[in-house]
Order: structure tokens, then C-alpha cells, then sequence
């Protein structure tokens, strides 16, 4: 069974602040991603990575930064927070492969930005 | 937007009875997959359905793809209360480095 954990369920953060969200899979699968779900706008791709080191930006990759220094491990980083980035943030991960393999994912990590 | 669109929004049905919901794209998809949500949680994969298939089963579900008129129907069959939860598709588009999510339809079965 594929396990996708985040670093944490919930997280209050104040406007400035450095943020580092972590996500793990132990499935060793090659691609990672971090969406963004809001209400109405549904979930938006915000970096991916097909392999170590490697990324990819997605439709909203402003204000964030990723990094995959091991193959099971992708963060995302907000330099500096701000409030607009208060959302429900998502880690899937995939085979090897295209668009179409399946995605699993993480259960997902609720940030509020006062 | 890019993004697929499930309809309703919103659905609310008795336990026992069928619930469906929709999915509309604009562009040509290679496939498309329908995932699920239970409240708060990150999401748990369906199904998917190729362009070149039609239909599709598995268990109680029940998935058709209609590329000529760019939409999807995901059909839940003898509805559970554990059935209550948001659904949504989403379309791996000819040509785009992306998988595109719809808004979702939040489905809730009552006992």
C-alpha cells in the first residue's frame, strides 16, 4: 500500500515568515507534486518533480520553492508568507510515467497565514 | 480555465439510491480519472477510463466517457452513508504538462 505522509495536519504561520512543508513517500515512486486546493478553484498544480534534484514549475509556482534532495522526499517552501497563501496544500506522488498514472496522496496540510 | 467542471455541485440522495455526477472538459484528454475526498483529507484515486474506452466498472462504480461531446458521468450505485464525500475528475490533456482538477461535486448519502 502506497503511504504518502505530510510533516503536519495543521500550521498557524505569521505574514513573513519562512514556511517548510514536507511531504514523504515510501513507494519509490519517481514523481512527486504539491497542489493547492481551495474552495471553488478545486486542486492547482503548484511545482512538480520527475526525479532527484529535478523540478518542474506548475500553473501558480509564485511565492513558493521546492526542493528533492532524495527521491522520497519533496518540501515546499514559502520564503516569506503571506496571507494569500492560506489554503489546504496537497503532496501526491506517481510512477514513473505520464499524466495518467494514478497519484497518491498525502492527507494534506491546512496552513492559516495571520 | 483548463480545468474539467463536475455538476452538480452539490447532490444529496438517500442511502440505497444511485448518485451521478458529471465532468465536462474543454480540450482533448489522453485519459481521464475520477478521484474522491472525504472531508479534510487528501484524495483517494477511483478510477480511470482511456479515450479510446467507453465504460467502465469497478465494484459499485460505474464510469462512461463521451470524447465528442467532451464529458464523463461517474455513477455510484446503491449509495452508503460512507459514500458522503466531494468527487472529482480529472483530464491528462493532449499536449499539457499537467493534470487537470475539476471544482469537484460534494456528494453527501444520508442514512
Amino acid at each position: 500500500d502506497v503511504k504518502v505522509t505530510q510533516s503536519s495536519r495543521y500550521l498557524v504561520k505569521r505574514t513573513g515568515e519562512k514556511v517548510f512543508l514536507e511531504c514523504v513517500q515510501d513507494m519509490d515512486h519517481e514523481n512527486m507534486f504539491w497542489y493547492r486546493q481551495d474552495p471553488g478553484l478545486g486542486l492547482r498544480l503548484i511545482y512538480f518533480s520527475y526525479d532527484v534534484k529535478m523540478k518542474e514549475k506548475g500553473d501558480i509556482p509564485e511565492g513558493y520553492s521546492v526542493s528533492r534532495e532524495k527521491k522520497e522526499r519533496f518540501s515546499l517552501i514559502l520564503e516569506s508568507a503571506s496571507t494569500n497563501q492560506t489554503s489546504m496544500y496537497l503532496c501526491a506522488s506517481s510512477l514513473m510515467g505520464g499524466w495518467g498514472e494514478t497519484q497518491y496522496f498525502g492527507p494534506g496540510t491546512r496552513l492559516l497565514v495571520l | 480555465s483548463q480545468q474539467g467542471e463536475e455538476d452538480p455541485q452539490a447532490l444529496s440522495i438517500q442511502e440505497g439510491e444511485n448518485a451521478t455526477m458529471n465532468c465536462s472538459y474543454k480540450t482533448s484528454i489522453n485519459n481521464l480519472q475520477w478521484y474522491r475526498q472525504n472531508s479534510g483529507r487528501g484524495l483517494v484515486h477511483l478510477i480511470l477510463i482511456r479515450s479510446n474506452e467507453r465504460e467502465k466498472h469497478s465494484g459499485r462504480l460505474r464510469v462512461t466517457l463521451d470524447t465528442s461531446k467532451k464529458s464523463s458521468s461517474l455513477l455510484i450505485t446503491a449509495s452508503r452513508a460512507a459514500d458522503t464525500a466531494s468527487y472529482f475528475c480529472a483530464t491528462d490533456q493532449t499536449g499539457a504538462n499537467n493534470l487537470f482538477f475539476g471544482t469537484g461535486t460534494r456528494l453527501t448519502v444520508i442514512p
